[in-house]
C-alpha cells in the first residue's frame, strides 16, 4: 500500500508559531502531495513534490521529502488562526490510471 | 470555488430509498473520481473514471452505482444504503496528463437513516 500516515494526529500551536506536521509512506512513489480541509468542506490541493526532488516551497509552506526514509515534512510558518483545518498527505503515481492513496489526516489548531 | 460543483450539499435519506450525487466540472478535465470520508479514516476511493471510462471500483458494494455519461458529468446512484455509508462523497477530477493535482467539490453530506 501507498497509505500516507501523517504525525501526529493533532497538534494545537498559538498565532505566530511553526507547524510541523510529517507523512510516512510504505512504497515507492512518483509524487507526494498536501491538501488541506477546512471543517466540512473540500480538500484543496497545496503543493506537490517529486519523488526528485527534495525541498520545495510555496509561500509559507515548506515541504521536504526523504525517499530514503519515506517520510515528507510540511512546515506552515508564523501561521494564522485561518490556518486551522486538517491536512492531508497523498502518495501517488502519474498515469493515466493513477490513483493518490490519502492517510487520516492531522488536525491544526491555530489559537489566536 | 474550485470548478467542481456538487449536488446536493446535504442528503437524507432512508434505507429503502434511491438517490443519487451529482457531480460536474467546468475544468475540461478527463478523470474523474469518488472518494467515500468517514470519521477517523483515510479518504476511501470508491470509483475512477478515465476518459470516461471507468477503470477503478475498489470493492464498492453494489448498492453504489457510478455514472459517467460524459467528462463533465459524474453521477453516483445510490439505493437501499445502510447507517454505515452515511459519509462525505467527495467528488475530484484531475487532467490525465496533468501534474497529478485532484480537484475537488465541497462534497455531499449523507447521512442514512
Amino acid at each position: 500500500s501507498q497509505q500516507g500516515e501523517e504525525d501526529p494526529q493533532a497538534l494545537s500551536i498559538q498565532e505566530g508559531e511553526n507547524a510541523t506536521m510529517n507523512c510516512s509512506y510504505k512504497t515507492s512513489i512518483n509524487n507526494l502531495q498536501w491538501y488541506r480541509q477546512n471543517s466540512g468542506r473540500g480538500l484543496v490541493h497545496l503543493i506537490l513534490i517529486r519523488s526528485n526532488e527534495r525541498e520545495k516551497h510555496s509561500g509559507r509552506l515548506r515541504v521536504t521529502l526523504d525517499t530514503s526514509k519515506k517520510s515528507s515534512s510540511l512546515l506552515i510558518t508564523a501561521s494564522r488562526a485561518a490556518d486551522t483545518a486538517s491536512y492531508f498527505c497523498a502518495t501517488g503515481a502519474t498515469g493515466a490510471n493513477s490513483k493518490l492513496t490519502f492517510g487520516k489526516g492531522i488536525t491544526l489548531s491555530v489559537r489566536p | 470555488e474550485t470548478g467542481v460543483t456538487q449536488t446536493p450539499r446535504h442528503l437524507v435519506m432512508g434505507m429503502t430509498n434511491k438517490k443519487s450525487l451529482k457531480c460536474e466540472q467546468h475544468l475540461g478535465h478527463n478523470a474523474m473520481y469518488w472518494y467515500k470520508q468517514s470519521a477517523k479514516k483515510p479518504l476511501e476511493l470508491m470509483f475512477v473514471y478515465s476518459l470516461e471510462e471507468r477503470v477503478e471500483n475498489n470493492s464498492v458494494p453494489s448498492r453504489f452505482s457510478p455514472e459517467c455519461p460524459n467528462s463533465s458529468h459524474l453521477f453516483l446512484h445510490l439505493h437501499t444504503l445502510q447507517p454505515e455509508d452515511s459519509a462525505l462523497y467527495l467528488c475530484a477530477t484531475r487532467q490525465v496528463s496533468g501534474t497529478g493535482e485532484l480537484f475537488f467539490g465541497e462534497g455531499s453530506r449523507l447521512t442514512v437513516l
